[in-house]
């Protein structure tokens, strides 16, 4: 167990409609990081926040948005769905602030199925 | 464009030889990357790194090799045990963007008995 925590872990839903993924990190970490691992593909850096505020984004689309509250969990907003949106969504959460090199801990993942 | 590339989808061992893991890079920039491990229905887990000022680094039964000059770096498991069965992705960043991590498309080990 990391302890990250993401929900939902699974799910489905139809094109055209709109999502939010939940993370919240492990206790203590200030940094948290989203990723899409899509079919066969690596994991892909989508966004970093740090402590409230945005600090490093990576390839995510216009239609995704992310944002962390004063509790430091996360949420992960996915809009105008697409059947190519279709992944598993990782939350990951460290420490550090960005600029140090460490380790990030990973939440299960939530599985969105776009139909 | 893939930066960090994992060509071999599976790979299949038996207990107690060898594991060879190999990673390829193209951004010069990388100079820090790291091994992770993933079990089915569960995150990924940090297993090993290595600095681009090094050339091996190892942890127990795990060592991962950096060869600079041919952007490689390679994760030798020995000896191999069948909890070693799992996906490993390989990844790597430029130090000044810390953990930015640009990952591989992962190696699925089996260790067989």
């Amino acid at each position: 167990d990391s302890g990250v925590t993401q929900t939902p872990k699974h799910l489905i839903t139809a094109t055209g409609q709109r999502v939010t993924l939940r993370c919240s990190p492990r206790s203590g970490d200030l940094s948290v990081y989203w990723y899409q691992q899509s079919l066969d593909q690596g994991l892909q850096f989508l966004i970093q926040y740090y402590n409230g505020e945005e600090r490093a984004k990576g390839n995510i689309l216009e239609r995704f948005s992310a944002q962390q509250f004063p509790d430091l969990h996360s949420e992960l907003n996915l809009s105008s769905l697409e059947l190519g949106d279709s992944a598993l969504y990782f939350c990951a959460s460290s420490p550090l602030a960005g600029g140090t090199i460490g380790e990030l801990f990973f939440g299960e993942g939530s599985r969105l199925t776009v139909l | 464009d893939q930066q960090v590339k994992q060509n071999s989808p599976s790979l299949s061992v038996q207990e107690g030889r060898i594991s060879i893991l190999n990673c390829d890079y193209t951004n010069s920039m990388f100079d820090y990357f790291l091994w992770y491990k993933k079990y089915p229905a569960e995150g990924p887990t940090f297993l090993i790194s290595i600095s681009s000022i090094k050339d091996k680094n190892e942890d127990g039964r795990f060592t991962v090799f950096l060869n600079k000059s041919a952007k490689h770096l390679s994760l030798h498991i020995v000896p191999s045990q069948p909890g070693d069965s799992a996906v490993y992705f390989c990844a790597a960043t430029p130090t000044g963007t810390a953990s930015k991590l640009t990952f591989g498309t992962g190696t699925r080990l089996q260790v067989t008995l």
